[in-house]
């Protein structure tokens, strides 16, 4: 099974409103990866978590907070946003951080700011 | 620099017709090239995974192959559920992080 799972699957909040977005894998994965995607253009990285520690941060605003609680898990918690923040969030896995370790994409977030 | 480039922008099939669709790359030291495949408003669909040039992969009506410089994404006798954006993606720099083509829109018609 290759599944990764986020919720919520659409979100709309204002500009002075708290929220979090949840990722959660079974496979065993011990790196995993919130990108960000805009309509026509491919993911970009935000975040990526190995073995629950931050290994990456793409410089991303402080109103974008990660959050590995354990393996399985991976949040992002949102506040203050912009409506240029409004995208597709997505949440990523792998079993590790080799080069040729495949990547496992989660459904989404689509994220609207107002 | 590390660079992506995925060719045509957009291609339009009809049912039947195969194609392939190009994905070039300029990476020092290839450690895997990654195909997916994404559906409007929904998350990446991992398609193939090639290490080495020469190597093949096949699914249904999909074909991947690699060479030192490109990649290629062959489809035989489309169909309209094929209809998708394809992206390609070679890891770079550290931690795995993957650089991507900017994609592309194949649409089948019936």
């Amino acid at each position: 099974d290759t599944e990764v799972t986020q919720t919520p699957k659409h979100l709309v909040m204002g500009m002075t409103n708290k929220k979090s977005l949840k990722c959660e894998q079974h496979m065993g994965h011990r790196a995993m990866y919130w990108y960000k995607q805009k309509a026509k253009k491919p993911p970009e990285l935000m975040f990526v978590y190995s073995y629950e520690k931050l290994s990456i941060n793409e410089s991303v605003p402080s109103r974008f907070s990660p959050e590995c609680p354990n393996s399985s898990l991976l949040n992002l918690h949102l506040h203050a946003l912009q409506p240029e923040d409004s995208a597709l969030y997505l949440c990523a896995s792998s079993l590790g951080l080799q080069h040729g370790d495949t990547q496992y994409f989660g459904p989404g977030t689509r994220l609207t700011v107002l | 620099e590390d660079q992506v480039t995925q060719s045509p922008e957009a291609l339009r099939l009809q049912e039947g017709e195969s194609s392939s669709l190009n994905c070039s790359y300029t990476v020092s030291g290839l450690r895997g090239l990654f195909w997916y495949r994404q559906d409007p408003g929904k998350g990446p669909e991992f398609l193939f995974t090639l290490y080495s040039a020469g190597e093949e992969k096949e699914k249904e009506r999909l074909k991947a192959t690699l060479t030192k410089k490109e990649s290629f994404l062959h489809i035989t006798a489309p169909k309209p559920e094929d209809s998708a954006t394809y992206l390609c993606a070679v890891p770079t720099g550290a931690n795995s992080k993957l650089t991507f083509g900017k994609g592309i829109t194949l649409s089948v018609r019936p």
